[in-house]
């Protein structure tokens, strides 16, 4: 299995507050990537990072931000959450270009926004 | 943006049974993937597809890339519980743009 961490396994939190999820690679891979997944809609991707400090938006950025300080580590903030945020929230990597069809995704983190 | 268009969204079938699903677009992929992910998990890459008219097995599962590249198809034979899960197919159009993913097929198998 791919060397993928993702922190905290389950959170339950509250509308307003800030929250941010931590995606670690042992892999050295040098693309990362955050999906959201809810019933009937698949994967979308939020954002992804082709190399520390560079990131980019995807189709459902908004209400997201995302860091990259070094290799391993992509964490994704929710600055202020709403219910509408709640999801099952999986890291990704690939170690190709930008949209390598080899994604190898981490174990998922379910968020809960009451 | 593109879509891609999974069915049947579940199947309830008997162990044993074979199983097919599909996926379709309204836009051209150049290449198909179908993912596999189990409960409680991120999912697993199965088969990648590459070529039009490719028909490509891993074990028990086989996928094919339609000819007019706008779909995609998996067959499961002889489903057993294992096969439980969600499986996801997934489009890319050209190379380093980003995957499309379909809504996935939920699978249950009935012992």
């Amino acid at each position: 299995d791919a060397g993928i961490t993702q922190s905290p396994r389950h959170k339950v939190t509250e509308t307003g507050t800030p929250v941010t999820l931590r995606c670690h690679q042992t892999e050295n891979h040098r693309y990362m990537y955050w999906y959201r997944q809810d019933p009937g809609h698949g994967l979308r991707l939020i954002h992804y990072s082709y190399g520390v400090k560079d990131t980019d938006k995807g189709e459902v950025s908004d209400g997201y931000s995302v860091s990259r300080s070094k290799t391993e580590d992509f964490l994704l903030t929710l600055e202020s959450a709403t219910s509408s945020q709640t999801s099952v929230y999986f890291c990704a990597i690939s170690d190709g270009q930008a949209g390598s069809e080899k994604l190898f995704f981490g174990s998922g983190t379910q968020l809960s926004v009451l | 943006g593109q879509q891609l268009n999974q069915s049947p969204q579940s199947m309830f079938i008997q162990e044993g049974e074979d199983v097919s699903m599909n996926c379709t677009s309204s836009s051209i992929f150049n290449t198909w993937l179908w993912y596999k992910q189990e409960p409680g998990e991120g999912p697993v890459l199965l088969i990648a597809l590459y070529k039009a008219g490719e028909l490509t097995s891993n074990g028990r599962l086989t996928a094919q890339f339609g000819i007019t590249r706008k779909d995609s198809f998996l067959n499961i034979s002889a489903s057993i519980p294992s096969d439980v899960g969600i499986y996801f197919c997934a489009g890319q159009g050209n190379a380093g743009n980003m995957l499309t993913f379909g809504g996935g097929t939920r699978l249950m198998v009935k012992p």
